[in-house]
């Protein structure tokens, strides 16, 4: 079956430490993002790739770090910087297309990341 | 005031009801208009989508938008119980890709049987 595979489904980070959250697809999907969403929020993005080796920042970077070195896998790493990691972190790839409507998101099913 | 409102429920609604969700937005240039579905602990998956205003109807569902208004709507038709879901609206600019998405919080609903 194709989709988007995140690991794991729960994650608790101590104070200090650094914690990398998995993602990977097989859709051969060229872009992928990294959303985190919080109980009244909308999803933010927080980082994004269009292409293999690639990457920009979204809305709320600062305290996150990523990286694309294969096309199938985009891992997000919460840093001792985030000092809110609290939340539901989703990931998602999209069909290459031009526009939003032309580029279909497809999200994995989410971690639960929680501080301890 | 956030560029994309929607209340956040929880609405419960009998089975068989008609269900409105809705979202106002405060940018006038948004022209594409998403509904996501999004199960309990669970990715968003897409439900239907819409070009600038007007109505778009698929099986039980209906967005319509309303560009005047700068209002967008979801109808469910017969709900049904696996229809119990958080709705999610998303909007951006006209041809901007998926990083431009601004997404509305979310609104729970339930279905009784």
């Amino acid at each position: 079956d194709g989709g988007i595979t995140q690991s794991p489904k729960y994650l608790f980070r101590k104070e200090g430490q650094n914690v990398t959250l998995s993602c990977e697809q097989n859709l051969n999907h060229d872009a992928m993002y990294w959303y985190r969403q919080d109980p009244g929020q909308g999803l933010r993005l927080i980082y994004y790739s269009q292409i293999v080796n690639d990457f920009q920042k979204g809305d709320i970077a600062e305290g996150y770090s990523v990286s694309r070195e294969k096309k199938e896998s985009f891992p997000l790493t919460v840093t001792s910087a985030q000092k809110n990691p609290t939340a539901f972190y989703l990931c998602a790839s999209s069909t290459p297309g031009q526009g939003a409507l032309n580029e279909k998101l497809f999200f994995g099913s989410g971690t639960q990341l929680s501080v301890l | 005031q956030k560029e994309v409102e929607q209340d956040p429920g929880p609405l419960s609604v009998p089975e068989g009801a008609i269900v409105s969700l809705n979202c106002t937005y405060s940018n006038s240039a948004f022209q594409y208009f998403m509904w996501y579905r999004q199960y309990s602990r669970k990715g968003p998956e897409l439900l239907m989508y819409t070009y600038s205003s007007g109505n778009k109807e698929d099986g039980r569902f209906t967005a319509q938008v309303d560009k005047s208004s700068k209002y967008i709507s979801l109808f469910i038709r017969d709900s049904q119980p696996s229809d119990s879901a958080t709705y999610l609206c998303a909007m951006t600019l006209s041809n901007f890709g998926n990083e431009k998405l601004t997404f509305g919080t979310g609104t729970r609903l339930t279905i009784i049987p």
